[in-house]
């Protein structure tokens, strides 16, 4: 079974650039989260959907941040107008969607803010 | 609202030695409770989960953790390491919301092994 993929894996802009993040959950997975994880810290909940609905979006950010996941299955995570504060990995999550089961996590997307 | 202290930042163990890496939490109710384990350039593994029940819970790769709701504690436990265990560790506690699991997590221990 395919795990959780993430792309890019690596990421350097400018500050008000934007850039986006692209997660595949493992197939049948219903929920995904989105976490940011600061050097040096734990990951922090942004986003999580059911399908293609969004539960709960207000841990994100700011209005530069937007995460979308239309079908279902893939999402994609994005970021206007970048700061140096966005700098972090990005890491996606999925679990097959009853409140006990197990968050499988991809590898990341790495972002370095210049 | 929950919250989890893992207090010691960086840990230095011998291999073969036995280790214990720290968490308290923050909750109301019962919580569930999770370790996870980050290898370099990688993401997160599941080590293991508490789910109410025996206090003491059995792990990937010989870690066990045991839950102790006087003391508000999770501790992670390895008999012997290996210098494979070099890794950053996570304690989390979850919120059932509904019928979704959000994770709050510590800010990690960094284990290093030395030969």
């Amino acid at each position: 079974e395919a795990g959780v993929t993430q792309s890019p894996r690596y990421a350097v802009l400018q500050e008000g650039q934007a850039v986006s993040f692209w997660c595949d959950p493992i197939s049948g997975h219903d929920t995904l989260y989105w976490y940011q994880q600061p050097r040096d810290q734990g990951p922090q909940l942004l986003v999580y959907f059911r399908d293609e609905a969004v539960i709960d979006n207000s841990q994100l950010p700011s209005d530069r941040f937007s995460a979308v996941r239309p079908k279902g299955t893939n999402s994609t995570l994005k970021i206007q107008s970048a700061k140096q504060g966005d700098t972090a990995t990005y890491l996606c999550a999925s679990s097959p969607g009853t409140g006990k089961d197990t968050q499988y996590f991809g590898p990341g997307t790495r972002l370095l803010v210049l | 609202a929950q919250s989890v202290t893992q207090p010691d930042a960086r840990v230095t163990v011998s291999e073969g030695a036995s280790l214990q890496l720290r968490c308290k939490y923050s909750y109301f109710g019962t919580p569930y409770l999770f370790w996870y384990v980050q290898y370099p350039r990688q993401g997160l593994q599941l080590l293991l989960k508490y789910y109410p029940g025996d206090p003491v819970v059995q792990g990937v790769n010989g870690f066990e953790a045991e839950f102790s709701k006087s003391n508000s504690s999770f501790h992670l436990r390895k008999a012997s390491v290996h210098w494979s265990d070099w890794a950053v560790y996570f304690c989390a506690v979850s919120m059932l919301s509904g019928s979704f699991n959000k994770l709050t997590f510590g800010a990690g221990t960094r284990l290093a092994v030395c030969p």
